[in-house]
């Protein structure tokens, strides 16, 4: 069965180090990968996504992520956080689809980040 | 501009009268969904369709409704709300079949009490 896994509920980062917020996959056959971000009170807002080739994805907001197909990881990651970065990240995976032609989106269940300034 | 649109995006309700959330998209996507957000639960799916006279059930169907009789809309209902609905909803929209990985857009969401 496919699954996303964002194994920590929060993060927290001081402004201006590093920051990752971890996503692990399941899914058979090649996942198509997305991370969203959720600020209060407003919908997901896509960040970037994996469909193939580099595994290195850059996104929206100085964000990037990289995709470790022997770890099944999608981690994301930013060289310097901000303090309006603190928001719920959900990372998503798409399955490659069924004969029929439907396909699913998987959420995990977010990880709620933390910068302090 | 990529908008989908809910409504509405507050409703307080009482158990059994029933409602219909609406869902627009003008991205002319073939692809619309449901999810409900609960707190430690992350995003689940309600239904979803791949195109006009196409749903599905997703992960949580339960007491849900949908329709899709036009690509641009795809309405939520609940026959019988009860208060195990209340929940943050969004509805979301997508372009393309297999073997594309786009991406899907998401409404503003639409908070839904039943008491």
């Amino acid at each position: 069965a496919q699954s996303v896994a964002q194994p920590e509920d929060q993060v927290n980062v001081a402004e201006g180090n590093p920051l990752t917020v971890k996503c692990t996959y399941s899914v058979s056959g090649n996942p198509y990968l997305f991370w969203y971000v959720q600020y209060p009170n407003r919908g997901l807002q896509f960040l970037l996504k994996y469909i193939t080739g580099d595994n290195l994805v850059k996104g929206s907001y100085g964000f990037e992520a990289e995709f470790n197909k022997s770890q099944t990881s999608f981690h994301l990651k930013k060289p310097s956080a901000l303090v309006s970065d603190s928001a719920l990240y959900f990372c998503a995976v798409r399955d490659q689809g069924t004969t029929s032609g439907t396909y699913k989106y998987i959420f995990g269940t977010g990880t709620r980040l933390k910068v302090l300034a | 501009e990529a908008q989908v649109t809910q409504n509405p995006r507050y409703l307080i309700t009482v158990t059994g009268k029933k409602l219909t959330v609406t869902c627009s998209q003008n991205m002319n996507h073939e692809y619309m969904s449901w999810y409900r957000q609960d707190p430690g639960l992350g995003l689940r799916q309600i239904y979803y369709s791949m195109n006009v006279e196409v749903t599905d059930k997703g992960d949580v169907p339960e007491g849900y409704k949908v329709s899709r009789k036009e690509k641009r809309n795809f309405p939520l209902i609940l026959e019988s709300p009860s208060p195990n609905q209340t929940s943050l909803y969004f509805c979301a929209a997508g372009s393309g079949g297999l073997g594309s990985g786009n991406t899907i857009y998401f409404g503003e969401g639409s908070w839904l009490t039943v008491v």
